[in-house]
């Protein structure tokens, strides 16, 4: 069973410019989460998907933060435009269901200059 | 809002000694899940605890859920280098399935 996939797995950008990441979560697994993580710290949820459903985005700075799920399988997570401080680890994660242990993807390392 | 927090923050250890982290919650936790993320790799699942006073174990680790719900532990007897990486605990908030992962214990091993 392939795991979950990410893409890029690293990303160097400067400031003020766009950049997305894409996931695709184990097949068959309903919920599909995204996680930012700093150096030396837990994942912090940043949305949280039921199928198509955005049902936690509580922690997603929405002014600049953006996601999707449209056909409730592969995720796109965008920001625009990008700030020193969003330098950190983007985890993708799945589960059957939420209850359920998530597998986590290898993340995307994303740097802004 | 809710806290998981995780001590010790460090822990290093000689090969073959035992290692134990423990993970304290502000609320009461519906379930309480371990993960594992070697440097530079992702967190992988351990298990999951779900019961009052449950433990479960896995080869050389042990793994507790308080009677109250809102602690839990992971021990880890005679440690191997392989046991190397940061281990975060997750606990799930009643009545919606979201996860809080704690802010995890580096454990490291010299030979």
């Amino acid at each position: 069973e392939a795991g979950v996939v990410q893409s890029p797995r690293y990303k160097i950008i400067e400031k003020k410019q766009p950049v997305a990441f894409w996931c695709n979560p184990i097949s068959g697994h309903n919920t599909l989460y995204w996680y930012l993580q700093n150096l030396g710290q837990g994942p912090e949820l940043l949305i949280r998907y039921e199928n198509e459903e955005a049902v936690d985005d509580s922690q997603l700075p929405k002014d600049r933060f953006s996601a999707e799920r449209l056909k409730g399988v592969d995720s796109t997570l965008k920001i625009q435009p990008a700030e020193l401080g969003d330098s950190a680890v983007y985890l993708c994660a799945s589960s059957k269901e939420g209850y359920y242990e998530q597998y986590f993807g290898p993340g995307t390392r994303l740097t802004v200059t | 809002g809710q806290q998981v927090m995780q001590i010790p923050q460090y822990q290093h250890v000689q090969e073959g000694e035992d290692f134990t982290t423990y993970c304290n919650s502000s609320t009461t936790l519906s379930n309480i899940q371990w993960y594992k993320q070697r440097p530079g790799g992702h967190p992988v699942f351990l298990i999951q605890l779900v019961k009052s006073g449950e433990v479960k174990k896995q080869k050389r680790l042990t793994f507790q859920f308080g009677e109250a719900k809102k602690n839990s532990s992971l021990h880890i007897t005679a440690t191997q280098t392989t046991d190397v990486g940061t281990y975060f605990c997750a606990g799930g908030l009643h009545n919606t399935d979201k996860l809080i992962f704690g802010t995890g214990t580096r454990l490291q091993v010299f030979p």
